[in-house]
């Protein structure tokens, strides 16, 4: 099973600043198949990225993915109030289908 | 896309329960299906997946052979039946739509629903 460790734990940044959150996988994340997803409290979780890079529609041009193999991270450029949020990562590459534990993204 | 699930509840541990899932906005024939669960206040697992036609499913270790997973096409339904449930099964239970057909990563979610398994 590949377990994805998500750092920092808790983020706390004001509106405007960068956020760049980590996603680090215990084996190789083939074909780059890693998503973002973020989570408001009492909301599901909405899809971000995939494939590391590929916004999904609708997504903002301020949040970006990247990495490879084993680290992986997601960049929101300049903070919105509204993107203070859980945000977790997953691997799609390998069975079973694992979730990061999450960072919370704060406001300062 | 609008996924609403529903059927959640507290039950008593060994109890079964299903839940459901009605689909719209898109063809809901077309695309595979899966249950995440989370425990609130905490992480995202995956559970379960089911193909576009209903023939093929596939469990996490922790719930097969005591969840399964089955949909309805002609009434846009996804359903979990549940029995032999735990305490460690409980949380909020989402349907989410697949990218497309095994793609796994999850482009739509209902609102979720919640399961309490307790004495």
């Amino acid at each position: 099973e590949i377990v994805l460790t998500q750092s920092p734990g808790i983020l706390s940044l004001s509106p405007g600043e960068r956020a760049t959150l980590s996603c680090r996988a215990t084996q190789s994340v083939s074909s780059n198949y890693l998503a973002w997803y973020q989570q408001k409290p009492g909301q599901a979780p909405r899809l971000l990225i995939f494939a590391t890079s590929t916004r999904a529609t609708g997504i903002p041009d301020r949040f970006s993915g990247s990495g490879s193999e084993t680290d992986f991270s997601l960049t929101i450029s300049r903070l919105e109030p509204e993107d203070f949020a859980m945000y977790y990562c997953q691997q799609y590459s390998n069975s079973p289908w694992t979730f990061g534990q999450g960072t919370m993204v704060e406001i300062k | 896309v609008h996924l609403l699930e529903s059927g959640g509840g507290l039950v008593q541990p060994g109890e079964s329960l299903t839940l459901s899932c009605a689909a719209s906005g898109f063809t809901f024939s077309s695309y595979w299906m899966h249950w995440v669960r989370q425990v609130p206040g905490k992480g995202l697992m995956w559970v379960s997946r089911i193909n576009s036609p209903g023939s093929d499913t596939a469990y996490a270790d922790s719930v097969r052979g005591r969840f399964t997973i089955s949909r309805d096409n002609a009434k846009n339904t996804l359903f979990l039946h549940m029995s032999g449930l735990r305490a460690e099964d409980s949380g909020v239970y989402y349907c989410a739509r697949d990218h497309g057909t095994g793609w796994y990563y999850f482009e739509n979610w209902g609102q979720g629903t919640l399961v309490t398994v307790s004495s």
